[in-house]
């Protein structure tokens, strides 16, 4: 059984492009949820899809979107990307919503 | 609006010392309570998951309580290794948002050989 795997592990960009960010969930689950974890601190919630449809959002701006497949994997996107969205993003996946979920080792985003 | 601290931010303990990582916060209206380890640049690993009914839950040398009406948690880890040098986080899942877990900051621990 593979686990949550994220791509790519780093990446640098400027202020002001887009990014997109992948996530592929572990065998079987329906729910991914993503999270930003900026250096020393805790990871922040940004939403959740299961089966496709949003299903949560956190407290970050509309430039930060989101998509489910319907194999389940998930892309992270944000756009006018700003010097703050420097962090680690890690997506979660789970068996249903309420589920336990199982982290990807994140991918690391850095913008100059 | 919930609160999740963690205390201290960092600790430092001879190899064989037990560890004590607290958690507190502020709404008791929550589904469970998970304790996470995290190594540096990785992602998170599960330890264990405290249900909301449950008082404690064990898993070798590892045991978290969970108090809820006081909105306490603590994660004991018996016999310190260096090994077990990492970051410590504790989440709790909100009963009004089905999605999201809440992080505390985290414990940074050092076990020293």
């Amino acid at each position: 059984e593979t686990g949550v795997t994220q791509s790519p592990t780093h990446l640098i960009k400027t202020r002001g492009q887009q990014v997109t960010l992948r996530c592929s969930s572990q065998s079987g689950h329906n729910t991914v949820s993503w999270y930003q974890q900026a250096l020393g601190q805790g990871p922040q919630f940004i939403f959740q899809y299961y089966r496709e449809e949003e299903n949560g959002r956190g407290n970050f701006p509309p430039r930060f979107s989101g998509l489910q497949f319907p194999n389940y994997s998930s892309e992270l996107n944000v756009n006018a990307l700003e010097l703050d969205d420097s962090a680690l993003y890690l997506c979660a996946s789970s068996l249903d919503r309420l589920e336990p979920q199982h982290f990807g080792d994140g991918t690391r985003l850095s913008i100059l | 609006k919930q609160e999740v601290t963690q205390i201290p931010a960092a600790l430092s303990v001879p190899e064989g010392e037990n560890l004590v990582l607290n958690c507190s916060f502020t709404d008791s209206a929550i589904y469970n309570l998970q304790w996470f380890r995290q190594d540096p640049g990785k992602g998170l690993t599960s330890l264990l998951l405290i249900q909301s009914s449950q008082r404690e839950q064990t898993s070798g040398r590892l045991n978290a309580s969970l108090d809820k009406s006081s909105g306490r948690s603590t994660l004991y880890i018996a016999a310190s290794q260096p090994g077990d040098s990492a970051t410590y986080l504790c989440a709790v899942r909100p009963t009004d948002s089905w999605g999201k877990l809440q992080f505390g900051a985290g414990t940074q621990v050092v076990v020293t050989p």
